[in-house]
């Protein structure tokens, strides 16, 4: 079975641009996580989409959007790039909703994005 | 809030030593803990993890115990490999709130094994 999938795998933008990352998510996994990753640091929450609706958001600013499509695949964007969005985005799966917060997280190899 | 200290790195150990990472966390209510390890230029693999206080979780030999009263939750591993080298984060995720859940990152540690 496939793992979640993430593309691509490296990208190198400019100050002030547009990118757009994507993530397809394990078979039967209905809900997408990401995740920033600085160099030397842990990854830090970004948003959760379950059923294609928008169910958590990390202290991240409003450049950083994010949607789920029917196919349960999502999309992260970040508009107007700073040097300091240089980092490896992380994409996890999961089932979907759980209780007690115990619902394991699958990730997948990332997308490096280097900002110049 | 929730957060989670790990040890700082790099552990730099010998084939065959003991293995201890230590990590710590505070949080509210009872969460999930998670160590997950993230091989170079790769993304994250989850290792093991415990859902309540004293449950033991383990995977190819590595243990780690959910100690409420400590708040802790670390890493052990009797007899370490040169392929154990990689980086190792201990996660938390908080008690299911508002229909979703997510994970709360330490910084990592980097353990260096050596023949």
């Amino acid at each position: 079975d496939a793992g979640v999938t993430q593309s691509p795998t490296h990208l190198i933008k400019t100050r002030g641009q547009h990118v757009t990352l994507r993530c397809s998510p394990i078979s039967g996994h209905k809900s997408v996580s990401w995740y920033q990753q600085v160099l030397g640091q842990g990854p830090q929450f970004i948003f959760q989409y379950y059923e294609k609706e928008e169910r958590g958001r990390g202290n991240f600013p409003d450049r950083f959007s994010a949607r789920q499509f029917p196919n349960y695949s999502s999309e992260l964007n970040v508009n107007a790039l700073l040097l300091g969005d240089s980092a490896l985005y992380l994409c996890a799966s999961s089932l979907g909703r759980t209780s007690g917060g115990e619902g394991e997280q699958f990730f997948g190899p990332g997308t490096r994005l280097t900002v110049l | 809030g929730n957060s989670v200290t790990q040890m700082e790195g790099p552990v730099t150990l010998s084939e065959e030593a003991f293995l201890t990472i230590n990590c710590t966390y505070t949080a509210t209510g009872y969460p999930s803990l998670f160590w997950y390890v993230q091989y170079p230029g790769e993304g994250l693999q989850l290792l093991l993890k415990a859902t309540k206080a004293d449950d033991k979780g383990s995977n190819k030999g590595f243990e780690a115990t959910y100690r409420k009263e400590t708040t802790s939750f670390h890493l052990e591993k009797g007899s370490v490999q040169v392929s154990d080298s990689a980086v190792y984060f201990c996660a938390l995720s908080p008690p299911l709130s508002g229909g979703y859940n997510k994970l709360i990152f330490g910084a990592g540690t980097r353990l260096a094994v050596h023949p």
